[in-house]
């Protein structure tokens, strides 16, 4: 079975800083995706970034981005010049043939 | 079990027959959550049950759509006259409430396709 962890309950940044979550999988699958999804106070789960396995190059959208290392199954989101809106809890999720796995959560804390 | 347990895991319909689809929550979790994963998209709130409070249903994309929780134990969503835009992952999700410090689990998903 798939499992994601997320090694770190709770991390906080500076305002205008650069923060680095990490998450690590397990799987035995070659073809599957792999997603951050914040979580603000509201029950919405928000699409951050996306990686599919198969492509090499690091996925990027505007501050964030990750770092991909399929051989050690490492997908670390990086938020560059943070903000305090991004303050919210971090999944990490792993999908395959419609299974989805998530990590159980790290939730960022955004000092002004 | 220890996780939260969604059942079926696959489901193939045919266009136009109702399917419903089952969520075991963490036992002790007051809160229960419904997402649909399109493929490629991210998730979409569906409904959430907060202990005996009526449901919040302002995700349900039409009235095909409903869901019904027995307390605090298994919740079942249901699809009427399924759609082949239906067709998606669906997860159930559960914490031990509201605050936001609780973590949230999730079950592996119901993946649904309507032919």
């Amino acid at each position: 079975a798939q499992t994601v962890t997320q090694s770190q309950p709770e991390m906080s940044v500076q305002e205008a800083e650069t923060v680095t979550l990490s998450c690590t999988y397990d799987t035995s699958e070659s073809d599957y995706y792999l997603f951050w999804y914040k979580q603000p106070p509201s029950r919405q789960m928000i699409l951050v970034i996306r990686q599919e396995a198969y492509k090499q190059q690091n996925a990027t959208e505007n501050r964030f981005s990750v770092n991909f290392q399929k051989a050690a199954k490492s997908f670390s989101l990086k938020i560059s010049d943070s903000q305090l809106g991004d303050a919210a809890m971090y999944f990490c999720a792993y999908r395959s043939q419609g299974k989805s796995t998530f990590g159980d959560g790290t939730t960022l804390t955004v000092k002004p | 079990g220890a996780g939260v347990s969604q059942s079926p895991s696959n489901k193939v319909t045919e266009k136009g027959k109702d399917v419903e689809l089952r969520c075991d929550p963490i036992s002790g979790h007051t809160a229960l959550y419904w997402y649909r994963q399109r493929l490629g998209q991210g998730l979409e709130f569906l409904i959430y049950f907060q202990g005996n409070s009526a449901p919040d249903k302002s995700g349900l994309p039409s009235d095909r759509f409903s869901a019904e929780r027995t307390g605090e134990s298994v919740s079942t969503l249901t699809i009427q006259r399924t759609q082949q835009e239906d067709s998606a992952v669906y997860l159930c999700a559960s914490s031990l409430n509201r605050g936001r410090r609780n973590t949230i689990y999730f079950g592996e998903g119901s993946w649904l396709t309507v032919v």
